[in-house]
């Protein structure tokens, strides 16, 4: 798998329920960023955690970090239409590359 | 308090062309990144720039595509001679600090369509 992939690669829930995504990445981070992406817009950054966190909150979205295992959860709350998107993870890839390496996402549904 | 700001936001060429994308990052940042998304793909990293330094090209295409962030002024992504599978979004981010350490924020992306 390639570093920072995220599962599932579509979700598709009722408005009100929790979303839950996950994600996997094969080198040591430093931190590892969730993004959000509308259809045809740019990434909306959402949280960044850093490797020495093991859960963070914003409002209804909740991260945790797993360094052992090399994954990483969004958790959506209370999910509302407006969260339709595609959700990144970003890590870096390691070697020393500046560049975030992201998956295909996972592209979330909230059925009204 | 302007975020990233790209233009031009949607750019047609024929092959052959030169392709110009432009980003400003925002204020106060001066650490900028491009990467390129195809359909129904993740962003890829292209190149890592600071003012007037190129620091990490590891994902550039070795030919045709350049990049650039002068003193004064918009970074600049560079495509010479486009080609159809240059068909792409072209999103581009800045930190504050190096990014390994900083959030990296994006700007709306350049959509470039090659006919």
């Amino acid at each position: 798998s390639q570093q920072g992939e995220e599962d599932p690669q579509a979700l598709s829930i009722q408005e009100g329920e929790n979303a839950t995504m996950n994600c996997s990445y094969k080198t040591s981070i430093n931190n590892l960023q969730w993004y959000r992406q509308n259809s045809g817009r740019g990434l909306v950054h959402l949280i960044l955690i850093r490797s020495n966190e093991r859960e963070k909150h914003s409002g209804r979205l909740r991260v945790t970090l797993d360094t052992s295992k090399k994954s990483s959860s969004l958790l959506i709350t209370a999910s509302r239409a407006a969260d339709t998107a595609s959700y990144f993870c970003g890590s870096y890839s390691g070697g020393g590359a500046d560049g975030l390496t992201f998956g295909k996402g996972t592209h979330l549904i909230i059925q009204p | 308090n302007a975020g990233v700001m790209q233009n031009p936001r949607h750019l047609v060429r024929r092959r052959g062309q030169e392709a110009r994308l432009r980003c400003s990052p925002m204020k106060g940042h001066s650490h900028v990144y491009w990467y390129r998304q195809l359909p129904e793909e993740g962003l890829k990293f292209m190149v890592y720039l600071q003012k007037e330094n190129i620091i990490d090209e590891s994902g550039m295409p070795k030919e045709r595509f350049s990049a650039e962030f002068p003193k004064e002024g918009p970074s600049i992504l560079r495509i010479q001679q486009v080609v159809r599978g240059d068909s792409a979004a072209y999103f581009c981010a800045s930190s504050l600090d190096r990014g390994h350490y900083n959030e990296q924020f994006f700007g709306p992306g350049t959509r470039l369509t090659v006919l």
